[in-house]
């Protein structure tokens, strides 16, 4: 059993660019979670999605930052015009259908450098 | 509001002996707690958790503490191993709400 996905690991973008990351959750998970982690710092909660709906969006900024999690096909994280402070650790959880009280599988995470 | 946080940010062990990292944490309705292990360039990984209703839980060479009491939650790591350095966050949940993560200790083993 495949565990979370993320692709692409590392990625640099241009300030004014968008980056798009995207997360497949495990085999079976239908709950999906995103976070942020700066250097040295612990991970802080942006948003939680299930198939077709945000459950929970407070702490995602309001503007230039978007997520969704398809019928079909992974999660995705949008950050529109990105600048240097989106530089970061993304992070990408799935828990099981028992919903947001039960454990949550990490992924490896994906890089974004800002230059 | 919520917040989690760690009394010791860094912790350094001679191999062999015990670690224990602590948490204190804000939110009294917080129903679910769990340690994930960070090693370098890598996600958290799962390490033990413990619900509310619980004081005491183990795994294997692991041990999660929890006093509601004072909101105090603890991780022992018995014979620690070099394998074991990382960084190790506590995380709370509340009643299926997004969990709450603190800012992490980072463990350090000593030959």
């Amino acid at each position: 059993n495949a565990g979370v996905m993320q692709n692409p690991r590392h990625l640099v973008r241009r300030r004014g660019q968008e980056a798009r990351l995207r997360c497949s959750p495990m085999k079976g998970h239908s709950h999906v979670y995103w976070y942020r982690q700066l250097p040295e710092e612990g991970l802080k909660f942006m948003v939680y999605l299930q198939k077709e709906n945000i459950i929970d969006e407070s702490g995602m900024p309001k503007e230039r930052f978007s997520a969704e999690f398809p019928k079909e096909g992974p999660s995705i994280l949008r950050i529109q015009q990105v600048v240097r402070g989106d530089s970061a650790a993304y992070f990408c959880a799935s828990s099981p259908e028992q919903g947001a009280s039960g454990e949550q599988y990490f992924g490896p995470g994906t890089r974004l450098t800002v230059t | 509001g919520e917040s989690v946080g760690l009394h010791l940010p860094t912790l350094s062990v001679q191999e062999g002996d015990n670690s224990i990292i602590n948490c204190a944490y804000s939110n009294s309705a917080s129903d679910y707690f769990i340690w994930y292990k960070q090693e370098s360039g890598k996600g958290p990984q799962f390490i033990i958790d413990i619900r509310s209703n619980m004081d005491k839980r183990q795994g294997q060479r692991v041990t999660v503490l929890l006093n509601k009491t004072v909101k105090h939650l603890s991780l022992q790591i018995a014979a620690t191993q070099p394998g074991d350095s990382a960084v190790y966050f506590c995380a709370e949940n509340n009643y299926g709400q997004n969990f709450v993560f603190g800012p992490g200790t980072r463990l350090s083993v000593l030959p």
